[in-house]
């Protein structure tokens, strides 16, 4: 089955400094890999997601990348804020497969 | 987001005790799902259901059951709890109407502690 790593586990920037969070897959046939951010206490919800047929994908602040060779996905965050902070989860699917894997998450904290 | 809800909130309960967690969503969204996250680990996948004859098994379905009771219902049962199963519980929702058959939308989280 497939299988999602991710890295770091902790990441601490500076407020204004980017971000980035870096993930691999192992099954090839996977084409959607969406980012879900975790504040704490609460549920995790969707950011921005990817497909396979495309290699960049950005909304404002944020921006996602894939490697389709190379199996691996990077989500990218620039001029952090405070409200950034929270845990960011990665996962990767196949239509057939029909279910998300998740990576193990990235405590992301944004120092004032 | 309130179009998927779950009850309880938080539950303690005893070694050797049955647990029903309950999800219900409003969103008309055909797939429901049950996660278990636990810290360092992720979400990791316990049943999934597409329809109300549709049930598969996840990563880690041992020591759990299901049930899909309608289009908007899907139970998680622990037959027998025991400690390790001390998480908490996700539910999710995804489907046609969200705009994509591969996202998931969760609910608020169900706390579980099995002492």
């Amino acid at each position: 089955g497939e299988n999602v790593e991710q890295h770091p586990s902790t990441l601490s920037v500076q407020e204004g400094d980017s971000a980035v969070i870096k993930c691999t897959y192992s099954d090839s046939a996977s084409n959607y890999f969406p980012w879900y951010k975790q504040e704490l206490g609460k549920r995790p919800q969707l950011i921005i997601d990817i497909r396979s047929n495309v290699g960049e994908k950005k909304d404002q602040r944020i921006a996602v990348t894939l490697n389709k060779t190379a199996k691996h996905f990077s989500l990218h965050i620039t001029e952090t804020q405070p409200e950034d902070s929270a845990v960011y989860f990665c996962a990767a699917s196949n239509t057939g497969r029909r279910a998300l894997t998740f990576g193990s998450g990235t405590r992301l904290q944004v120092q004032p | 987001d309130a179009d998927v809800t779950q009850t309880p909130r938080n539950r303690i309960t005893k070694t050797g005790k049955r647990i029903m967690l309950e999800c219900s969503q409003t969103k008309g969204h055909d797939r429901m799902y049950w996660y278990r996250q636990d810290p360092g680990l992720g979400l990791r996948l316990i049943y999934y259901s597409f329809d109300v004859k549709d049930i598969n098994k996840g990563e880690i379905s041992d020591g759990y059951s299901v049930s899909r009771q309608a289009q908007a219902k899907f139970s998680l049962s622990l037959e027998s709890a025991i400690p390790n199963q001390t998480a908490l519980y996700f539910c999710a929702t995804g489907g046609y109407t969200s705009g994509s058959t591969d996202t998931q939308y969760f609910g608020p989280g169900t706390r579980l502690t099995v002492l």
